[in-house]
């Protein structure tokens, strides 16, 4: 079953400006991630967040975590074209190994 | 870095054959492989958890007879989909994660696998 639930399903926004993802799931966590799946490709990981952390950047990405909510928010600044993909939260099931998905968010970026 | 590769990218079969798809990490060794489904505008389902030497975890549901995965080293794993009907195209996806031994690390996919069955 899929822990994560994200919002909005699709979002659409103009080149330059910023689109933010949010993400909130069930069960206790040790880390939650976020990747990038281009249309028909496999995924890509951004970035990584640990349950003890509140912030974290890499570049034009920004994602924070409140555990308290149990929710992730992922921030894309100043949005490119190419930055137009599916993107999916994935948190770890109980301390396992595996890793469950959210339903993902569809950005497209308009030119 | 960690690249993992799948092959055939696609491929198309006729009903009731069986179709072999390969998962290798390339640069890693990989002790823990996981094979995904994805349908079309939908998220991931794990089907099954490889562990190399060892038979494969599968997720409620997952036919373990239907879909064979055999995980012989450490950086091959392979997902045969036997009999294959038409409800069983999809994107199949394997990713692998470094031996780290911590819960839910980073796990690096491949391209994934289009599969078509006729």
């Amino acid at each position: 079953s899929q822990q994560g639930e994200e919002d909005p399903q699709a979002l659409s926004i103009q080149e330059g400006e910023n689109a933010t993802m949010n993400c909130s799931y069930k069960t206790s966590i040790n880390n939650l991630q976020w990747y990038r799946q281009n249309s028909g490709r496999g995924l890509v990981h951004l970035i990584l967040i640990r349950s003890n952390e509140r912030e974290k950047h890499s570049g034009r990405l920004r994602v924070t975590l409140d555990t308290s909510k149990k929710s992730s928010s992922l921030l894309i600044t100043a949005s490119r074209a190419a930055d137009t993909a599916s993107y999916f939260c994935a948190t770890d099931s109980q301390g396992a190994q595996k890793l469950v998905f959210g339903q993902g968010t569809r950005l497209t970026i308009n030119p | 870095g960690a690249v993992v590769s799948q092959h055939p990218s696609r491929v198309i079969c006729k009903s009731g054959t069986s179709v072999k798809i390969e998962c290798r990490s390339l640069d890693f060794q990989a002790t823990t492989m996981f094979w995904y489904r994805q349908f079309p505008k939908k998220s991931l389902m794990l089907m099954a958890t490889s562990n190399e030497g060892s038979k494969a975890t599968y997720e409620q549901g997952v036919e373990k007879d239907k879909f064979l995965i055999n995980h012989a080293s450490l950086t091959l794993s392979t997902l045969t989909v036997t009999s294959a009907h038409p409800e069983d195209s999809s994107f199949y996806i394997c990713s692998a994660s470094k031996p780290s031994g911590r819960a839910g690390e980073t796990q690096y996919f491949g391209p994934g696998t289009r599969l078509l069955v006729l």
